[in-house]
């Protein structure tokens, strides 16, 4: 079976200040992996996906994320925070039969 | 934009009633997704269907949930002989098939049982 562990539950920052979420999954067969993102009022956004070559990818936003397959991990980064970056993040991991699994969210606070 | 519809927004009901959500996936998507979100949780999968086949349902669902989705378009959820312990946000998200698996999102149904 899958799962996602988030190491953060809620991360407080300063504007500027750098972010990196932590995210583990566990499963032993090919993956794909996402962040997803939830503003104060708003749905699920998707905000960057992994699936196959480069294990770095960029999103919106200025987000980007690194699978490190040796690891198990899918940890989400921004170099400068914003203010606007307040929101929950979610990291998912799915195979190709569909379901998604995610983690138990991240809350992160910006401080203007 | 005619992205995931959910219908209603919110519900309140009280202990023992029956309850049905609606979701419109993105019209173009064959797959479609529930998922059941409590405070401070991810969402957990419910169940997803690839057109009108009910594909996989997870042991979250108990026999008071069912859902369908008859027409390989829009699906219903619905809870019989609501429990307290049902109170939860409920999500549905959308795929096309050979899209890598992204799943689209709709607002959600926030359900409150009395």
């Amino acid at each position: 079976a899958q799962s996602v562990s988030q190491h953060n539950h809620h991360v407080i920052l300063s504007e500027a200040a750098s972010l990196e979420l932590g995210c583990n999954y566990s499963y032993g067969g090919t993956v794909n992996l996402f962040w997803y993102v939830q503003y104060p009022g708003q749905h699920l956004q998707l905000l960057l996906k992994y699936f196959s070559g480069d294990p770095l990818v960029k999103g919106i936003k200025g987000f980007e994320a690194e699978f490190i397959k040796s690891k198990f991990s899918f940890n989400l980064r921004k170099p400068s925070v914003q203010w606007s970056d307040t929101a929950e993040y979610f990291c998912a991991v799915n195979t190709n039969a569909g379901k998604s699994t995610f983690g138990d969210g991240t809350t992160l606070t910006v401080k203007p | 934009d005619t992205g995931v519809s959910q219908d209603p927004r919110h519900k309140i009901t009280k202990r023992g009633q029956n309850v049905t959500f609606r979701c419109d996936p993105i019209s173009e998507h064959n797959r479609l997704y529930w998922y059941r979100q409590t405070l401070g949780q991810g969402p957990e999968f419910l169940t997803y269907f690839q057109n009108e086949a009910q594909l996989e349902k997870s042991r979250l669902l108990s026999d008071r949930f069912s859902a369908e989705r008859p027409k390989g378009s829009f699906s219903t959820l619905e809870i019989q002989r609501t429990e307290q312990g049902d109170s939860a946000m409920y999500l549905c998200a959308s795929s096309r098939q050979g899209d890598q698996e992204t799943q689209y999102f709709g607002p959600g149904t926030r359900l409150l049982v009395l």
